[in-house]
């Protein structure tokens, strides 16, 4: 069975500094994977998502990840981060399940604090 | 605009007393998916559907039931809801390619407390 692992429950880090939110999934067969972003008191947004192509994949404010199969990992990175990024994130795999259906399974999500 | 519309945002029941929650898109899209949250636990699926009439269970599907009549409907059912059911729920929406699906669009959630 498919599994996302966010190895990071929480990440404070100061603003303007750089960030990385690591996601590692478990799957046997191709898998298009994604990041999703939650504000306090709201629901999710897709942030970024690989589907095919360039490994490399990026958002339009400024988060970026990287698709490494060999490592089955998708992890998250911001150069310089905002207080308003104040959030949590939730990496997302979508795989094939066993009855042929499509299934998305989420990590247990990524709270990062942005402090002044 | 396109969106997902569930209803209600807050619900408190009792045990036992049968509940629906609706959910509604305006995308046509075919793949469509109920989760709920819980602190700690991130998104877990419970059921899904990839088209009309074509339902499956996703990972926590004990307790909650689904239907797909129409393309843009995906409404969820618990016909005798327990405390354990309190929890926060989201359904999302989502154009299906090869490989699956394309990306959800959520609505703004369902917080149901069971007393």
């Amino acid at each position: 069975a498919q599994s996302v692992t966010q190895l990071d429950s929480q990440v404070p880090v100061f603003e303007e500094a750089p960030v990385e939110l690591r996601c590692n999934y478990s799957s046997s067969v191709s898998v298009y994977l994604f990041w999703y972003v939650q504000y306090p008191n709201q629901g999710l947004q897709l942030l970024l998502k690989y589907l095919s192509g360039s490994t490399l994949v990026k958002s339009i404010n400024g988060f970026e990840a990287e698709f490494n199969k060999s490592q089955t990992s998708f992890h998250l990175r911001k150069p310089s981060v905002h207080i308003s990024d104040t959030a949590e994130y939730f990496c997302a795999v979508s795989d094939q399940g066993d009855t042929g259906g499509f299934k998305t399974i989420f990590g247990a999500g990524t709270r990062l604090f942005v402090k002044a | 605009e396109a969106q997902v519309t569930q209803n209600p945002r807050y619900l408190i029941t009792v045990t036992g007393k049968k509940l629906t929650v609706t959910c509604s898109q305006n995308m046509n899209h075919e793949y469509m998916s109920w989760y709920r949250q819980d602190p700690g636990l991130g998104l877990r699926q419970i059921y899904y559907s990839m088209n009309v009439e074509v339902t499956d269970k996703g990972d926590v599907p004990e307790g909650y039931k689904v239907s797909r009549k129409e393309k843009r409907n995906f409404p969820l059912i618990l016909e005798s809801p327990s405390p354990n059911q309190t929890s926060l729920y989201f359904c999302a929406s989502s154009l299906l390619r090869t490989g699956g699906n394309y990306g959800y669009t959520f609505g703004s959630g369902t917080r149901l407390t069971v007393v």
